[in-house]
Protein backbone atom coordinates (compact mmCIF):
# COMPACT_ATOMS: atom_id res chain seq x y z
CA UNK A 1 0.00 0.00 0.00
CA UNK A 2 1.41 2.96 -1.03
CA UNK A 3 1.78 5.82 1.63
CA UNK A 4 1.34 9.85 1.86
CA UNK A 5 3.25 11.24 -0.85
CA UNK A 6 4.54 15.29 -0.31
CA UNK A 7 6.48 17.35 -2.83
CA UNK A 8 8.63 19.05 -2.42
CA UNK A 9 10.60 17.83 0.30
CA UNK A 10 12.50 21.03 0.41
CA UNK A 11 11.97 24.73 -0.23
CA UNK A 12 14.62 27.59 0.51
CA UNK A 13 12.40 30.61 -0.29
CA UNK A 14 13.13 34.55 0.34
CA UNK A 15 10.36 36.68 3.01
CA UNK A 16 7.76 37.68 0.78
CA UNK A 17 7.42 34.98 -1.89
CA UNK A 18 4.93 32.43 -1.97
CA UNK A 19 5.40 28.88 -1.84
CA UNK A 20 2.82 25.74 -2.53
CA UNK A 21 2.88 21.92 -1.21
CA UNK A 22 1.48 19.14 -2.35
CA UNK A 23 0.41 15.74 -0.61
CA UNK A 24 -1.71 13.22 -1.76
CA UNK A 25 -3.24 10.84 0.41
CA UNK A 26 -3.65 6.86 1.23
CA UNK A 27 -6.11 6.42 -1.53
CA UNK A 28 -9.43 6.04 0.37
CA UNK A 29 -8.52 7.70 3.06
CA UNK A 30 -11.37 10.30 3.42
CA UNK A 31 -9.54 12.67 6.23
CA UNK A 32 -6.55 14.93 5.51
CA UNK A 33 -4.47 17.01 7.84
CA UNK A 34 -2.09 19.40 7.47
CA UNK A 35 0.32 20.24 10.35
CA UNK A 36 3.06 22.95 10.87
CA UNK A 37 5.84 21.28 12.85
CA UNK A 38 8.40 23.95 13.87
CA UNK A 39 12.06 22.68 15.08
CA UNK A 40 12.06 21.21 18.23
CA UNK A 41 8.36 21.25 18.83
CA UNK A 42 5.20 18.80 18.44
CA UNK A 43 3.16 18.95 15.62
CA UNK A 44 0.57 22.15 15.46
CA UNK A 45 -2.30 21.25 13.17
CA UNK A 46 -3.28 23.99 10.30
CA UNK A 47 -6.66 22.04 8.76
CA UNK A 48 -8.53 19.51 8.79
CA UNK A 49 -10.49 18.28 5.52
CA UNK A 50 -13.46 15.93 5.64
CA UNK A 51 -13.51 14.77 2.10
CA UNK A 52 -13.12 18.26 0.62
CA UNK A 53 -14.82 19.70 2.98
CA UNK A 54 -13.08 21.83 6.03
CA UNK A 55 -13.61 20.36 9.40
CA UNK A 56 -11.14 22.71 11.14
CA UNK A 57 -8.84 25.59 10.42
CA UNK A 58 -8.80 27.88 13.40
CA UNK A 59 -5.24 27.38 13.96
CA UNK A 60 -4.58 28.89 10.14
CA UNK A 61 -3.43 31.89 9.54
CA UNK A 62 -5.96 32.88 6.98
CA UNK A 63 -4.46 35.98 6.06
CA UNK A 64 -1.24 34.46 4.31
CA UNK A 65 -1.81 30.43 4.69
CA UNK A 66 -4.27 28.74 1.96
CA UNK A 67 -5.38 25.03 1.87
CA UNK A 68 -7.68 23.45 -1.04
CA UNK A 69 -8.75 19.30 -1.39
CA UNK A 70 -10.34 19.46 -4.66
CA UNK A 71 -12.00 16.05 -5.40
CA UNK A 72 -11.80 15.26 -1.83
CA UNK A 73 -8.20 13.44 -2.82
CA UNK A 74 -5.07 15.36 -2.93
CA UNK A 75 -4.62 18.75 -1.07
CA UNK A 76 -2.10 21.61 -1.67
CA UNK A 77 -1.07 24.16 0.85
CA UNK A 78 0.18 27.48 -0.27
CA UNK A 79 1.70 30.57 2.22
CA UNK A 80 1.58 34.10 0.35
CA UNK A 81 3.55 36.01 1.45
CA UNK A 82 5.91 34.05 3.57
CA UNK A 83 7.59 35.25 6.63
CA UNK A 84 10.52 34.14 8.17
CA UNK A 85 8.72 32.21 11.33
CA UNK A 86 7.22 29.97 8.72
CA UNK A 87 10.53 28.67 8.39
CA UNK A 88 9.40 24.72 9.37
CA UNK A 89 8.25 21.15 8.03
CA UNK A 90 4.33 20.68 6.96
CA UNK A 91 3.40 17.50 7.13
CA UNK A 92 0.63 16.02 5.76
CA UNK A 93 -1.46 12.94 7.11
CA UNK A 94 -4.61 10.94 6.46
CA UNK A 95 -6.57 9.21 7.88
CA UNK A 96 -8.83 6.44 7.18
CA UNK A 97 -12.83 7.74 9.29
CA UNK A 98 -13.30 10.75 10.18
CA UNK A 99 -14.03 9.97 13.37
CA UNK A 100 -12.70 9.77 16.44
CA UNK A 101 -9.89 7.52 17.32
CA UNK A 102 -7.58 6.07 14.01
CA UNK A 103 -4.01 6.57 13.53
CA UNK A 104 -2.89 9.10 11.36
CA UNK A 105 -0.23 7.94 8.41
CA UNK A 106 1.99 11.23 7.96
CA UNK A 107 3.67 11.83 4.65
CA UNK A 108 8.10 12.75 4.85
CA UNK A 109 6.94 16.60 5.74
CA UNK A 110 8.37 19.35 3.12
CA UNK A 111 10.83 21.24 4.87
CA UNK A 112 10.69 25.11 3.98
CA UNK A 113 13.44 27.57 4.86
CA UNK A 114 12.37 31.44 4.68
CA UNK A 115 15.41 33.60 4.32
CA UNK B 1 -1.58 26.53 25.92
CA UNK B 2 -4.25 23.72 24.01
CA UNK B 3 -0.77 21.64 23.49
CA UNK B 4 -0.01 19.51 26.90
CA UNK B 5 3.40 18.48 27.93
CA UNK B 6 5.80 15.55 27.84
CA UNK B 7 8.81 14.60 30.40
CA UNK B 8 11.21 14.39 29.89
CA UNK B 9 11.87 16.91 26.91
CA UNK B 10 15.19 14.66 26.52
CA UNK B 11 16.27 11.51 27.77
CA UNK B 12 19.90 9.36 27.00
CA UNK B 13 19.77 6.19 28.32
CA UNK B 14 21.97 2.89 27.75
CA UNK B 15 21.17 0.12 25.50
CA UNK B 16 19.18 -2.57 27.13
CA UNK B 17 17.72 -0.05 29.91
CA UNK B 18 14.49 0.48 29.95
CA UNK B 19 12.75 4.24 28.71
CA UNK B 20 9.94 6.03 30.21
CA UNK B 21 7.88 9.14 28.56
CA UNK B 22 5.32 11.04 30.29
CA UNK B 23 2.42 12.86 28.83
CA UNK B 24 0.11 15.17 30.04
CA UNK B 25 -2.58 16.84 28.74
CA UNK B 26 -5.49 19.48 29.57
CA UNK B 27 -8.94 18.01 28.44
CA UNK B 28 -11.52 15.59 27.95
CA UNK B 29 -10.40 13.07 26.08
CA UNK B 30 -11.89 9.61 23.96
CA UNK B 31 -8.47 8.34 23.26
CA UNK B 32 -4.78 8.88 23.41
CA UNK B 33 -1.91 8.03 20.88
CA UNK B 34 2.04 7.62 20.59
CA UNK B 35 3.71 8.60 17.83
CA UNK B 36 7.89 8.13 16.89
CA UNK B 37 9.43 10.64 14.49
CA UNK B 38 13.29 9.60 13.33
CA UNK B 39 14.84 12.74 12.28
CA UNK B 40 14.58 13.98 9.25
CA UNK B 41 11.10 12.00 8.66
CA UNK B 42 7.37 11.92 9.04
CA UNK B 43 5.66 10.03 12.07
CA UNK B 44 4.60 6.65 13.08
CA UNK B 45 2.26 5.78 14.81
CA UNK B 46 2.95 3.41 17.94
CA UNK B 47 -0.37 2.88 20.12
CA UNK B 48 -3.37 3.60 20.74
CA UNK B 49 -4.94 3.71 24.15
CA UNK B 50 -8.93 4.59 24.73
CA UNK B 51 -10.10 6.59 27.87
CA UNK B 52 -11.56 3.15 29.06
CA UNK B 53 -8.85 1.35 29.23
CA UNK B 54 -5.71 1.65 31.56
CA UNK B 55 -2.89 -0.05 30.09
CA UNK B 56 -1.68 -1.79 26.92
CA UNK B 57 0.79 -3.63 25.36
CA UNK B 58 2.27 -4.08 22.14
CA UNK B 59 6.05 -5.66 21.49
CA UNK B 60 8.52 -3.45 24.18
CA UNK B 61 5.63 -1.12 24.34
CA UNK B 62 3.76 -0.68 27.43
CA UNK B 63 1.25 2.65 27.53
CA UNK B 64 -0.67 3.56 30.56
CA UNK B 65 -3.40 6.37 30.63
CA UNK B 66 -5.21 7.82 34.04
CA UNK B 67 -7.83 10.24 33.18
CA UNK B 68 -8.25 11.33 36.69
CA UNK B 69 -4.84 12.91 36.42
CA UNK B 70 -5.23 13.46 32.79
CA UNK B 71 -1.84 12.20 32.13
CA UNK B 72 0.07 9.11 29.98
CA UNK B 73 3.24 6.97 29.98
CA UNK B 74 5.26 4.69 27.46
CA UNK B 75 7.43 2.27 28.94
CA UNK B 76 9.47 0.83 26.11
CA UNK B 77 11.96 -2.06 27.80
CA UNK B 78 15.17 -3.23 26.54
CA UNK B 79 15.75 -0.39 24.46
CA UNK B 80 17.86 -0.37 21.46
CA UNK B 81 20.13 1.99 19.09
CA UNK B 82 17.66 1.75 16.36
CA UNK B 83 15.19 3.17 19.15
CA UNK B 84 16.26 6.79 19.20
CA UNK B 85 13.83 9.26 17.99
CA UNK B 86 11.35 11.89 18.91
CA UNK B 87 8.70 10.44 20.73
CA UNK B 88 4.90 12.38 21.12
CA UNK B 89 1.32 11.37 22.59
CA UNK B 90 -1.25 13.32 21.13
CA UNK B 91 -5.20 13.00 22.07
CA UNK B 92 -8.38 13.45 20.59
CA UNK B 93 -10.79 15.32 22.77
CA UNK B 94 -14.49 14.76 23.58
CA UNK B 95 -15.86 18.20 21.75
CA UNK B 96 -14.38 18.23 17.97
CA UNK B 97 -13.45 14.70 18.23
CA UNK B 98 -12.18 14.41 15.07
CA UNK B 99 -8.78 16.61 15.83
CA UNK B 100 -5.57 15.30 16.96
CA UNK B 101 -3.13 17.09 19.30
CA UNK B 102 0.28 16.31 19.61
CA UNK B 103 2.49 17.26 22.88
CA UNK B 104 5.74 18.89 22.76
CA UNK B 105 7.84 15.12 22.46
CA UNK B 106 10.46 13.83 23.99
CA UNK B 107 13.88 13.03 22.29
CA UNK B 108 15.07 9.86 22.94
CA UNK B 109 18.60 8.86 22.55
CA UNK B 110 19.59 5.51 23.15
CA UNK B 111 23.45 4.93 23.87
CA UNK B 112 25.43 1.64 22.67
Amino acid sequence: EAGVAQSPRYKIIEKRQSVAFWCNPISGHATLYWYQQILGQGPKLLIQFQNNGVVDDSQLPKDRFSAERLKGVDSTLKIQPAKLEDSAVYLCASRFTGGSGGELFFGEGSRLTVL
Amino acid sequence: SQQGEEDPQALSIQEGENATMNCSYKTSINNLQWYRQNSGRGLVHLILIRSNEREKHSGRLRVTLDTSKKSSSLLITASRAADTASYFCAWTGIQGAQKLVFGQGTRLTINP
